[in-house]
This record gives C-alpha cells, structure tokens and sequence, in this order.
C-alpha cells in the first residue's frame, strides 16, 4: 500500500514571497503519477500541477514548480511571488496507473495562508 | 454539466437516520469516485465506478455504506443507519477514463454530513 506524509500542518508567508511545501510517500511502485492539488474554502479540489515517475525533468505551471527526488521518494511544491488567492489547503497525492481506476492516496494537508 | 454537482451540500441527521446523498459528474465522464474527508483530514477513497459498473468498493468503511451508478451517470451514495463517525465531507470527482495517465480528477464542492 502506498502511504503519502506531510509533515507541515500550517504554513504562513508574506504576499509575494516564496514558500515550499513538503511532501514524502512511500512506494514499491516504479511508474506512478504524484500530485498537488489546492482546496479552498469552497471546498472543491483543484488540480495544482502532475509529475510522473518515469520523467525526470520537474514539472512546472506558471509560478508553481515541484521538487522531485524519486530515490528520496520526495515530493515539495514551490509556489513563487505568493498571492492571496493562493491561501488554502495543500495535498499531496499519490497514484498507481490503472486504467480507468486513477485512484489517489492523499496526505494530510497543509494549511497554507499569505498574509496581506 | 459544466463540472461537478452534489447535493445537498449540508445534511445533518440524528444516530439511525438514513441518507443519501447524489453526484451529478460532468457530461461524458466514464469514471466516478466517492471520497470521505474527516474534518483535518485528507480524502480517503471509498468506491470507484467506470459507467455503471463498481469496480472497486475497497475504501467502503462498513456494509452501512452502499453507493450506485444505475445508468452510469448521475452517482448516489447511501448510507444507512448512520453514526457519529460518519460526520465528514462526501467529495465526488469524475474523469475520461481515457485520460488515465495524467490522472487528473475534477471534484464536485462535497456534502457535508454532520450526524447527531
């Protein structure tokens, strides 16, 4: 079984700088897909940014990036120049391929807050 | 639809009652998921459906917990005889089984349950 921790329950930051969050899973599995996904106080997920196992290069959407070490089995999201809308809770998610059944194992969350 | 629709998005019951509560995935989404989120907590997985058939009830915490996809669209998650520990946010989310390798899910805003 596949187990994802996140090990920093809050987190605050000034607007505009820059914050990382942390992110380790552990797996037997060589080929899988790991995710962020964002969810505000309206409650409804939203995909953040995806990096499969298999590619090296780190995966980046406009000022979100992660920080992949497969043998570390880590997993952290930098976001850059903060923005309020940015204020929510994080998860990180982990999923083995099977077709049609993309079910994902999520961690705990970290609450993120950017302070005006 | 233009995404993901539950209701009711608050239901509170007493110890005993019966609920039920209803996804309505966007148009055209073969896979259906059903997620049960503790308060501070991440979602875990309950049951997955491609069209109308289960195909994996695995995360269904008790025989209380029954859900369906009749006709493969609309979804209904049925839970009997509730308890205290069934207090959660219900989170719906469903994806083109065809785009299994990127893995992304979209998530309907969730049905609170708060049981008395």
């Amino acid at each position: 079984a596949q187990t994802v921790t996140q090990s920093q329950p809050e987190m605050s930051v000034q607007e505009a700088e820059t914050v990382t969050l942390s992110c380790t899973y552990d797996t037997s599995e060589s080929n899988y897909y790991l995710f962020w996904y964002k969810q505000p106080p309206s409650r409804q997920m939203i995909l953040v940014i995806r990096q499969e196992a298999y590619k090296q290069q780190n995966a980046t959407e406009n000022r979100f990036s992660v920080n992949f070490q497969k043998a570390a089995k880590s997993f952290s999201l930098k976001i850059s120049d903060s923005q309020l809308g940015d204020t929510a809770m994080y998860f990180c998610a982990f999923m083995f391929p099977n077709f049609g059944n993309e079910k994902l194992t999520f961690g705990t969350g970290t609450r993120l807050t950017i302070i005006p | 639809g233009a995404g993901v629709s539950q209701s009711p998005r608050y239901k509170v019951a007493k110890r005993g009652q019966d609920v039920a509560l209803r996804c309505d995935p966007i148009s055209g989404h073969v896979s259906l998921f059903w997620y049960q989120q503790a308060l501070g907590q991440g979602p875990e997985f309950l049951t997955y459906f491609q069209n109308e058939a289960q195909l994996d009830k695995s995360g269904l915490p008790s025989d209380r917990f029954f859900a369906e996809r009749p006709e493969g669209s609309v979804s209904t998650l049925k839970i009997q005889r509730t308890q205290q520990e069934d207090s959660a946010v219900y989170l719906c989310a469903s994806s083109l089984v065809r785009q299994s390798n990127t893995g992304e899910l979209f998530f309907g805003e969730g049905s609170r349950l708060t049981v008395l």
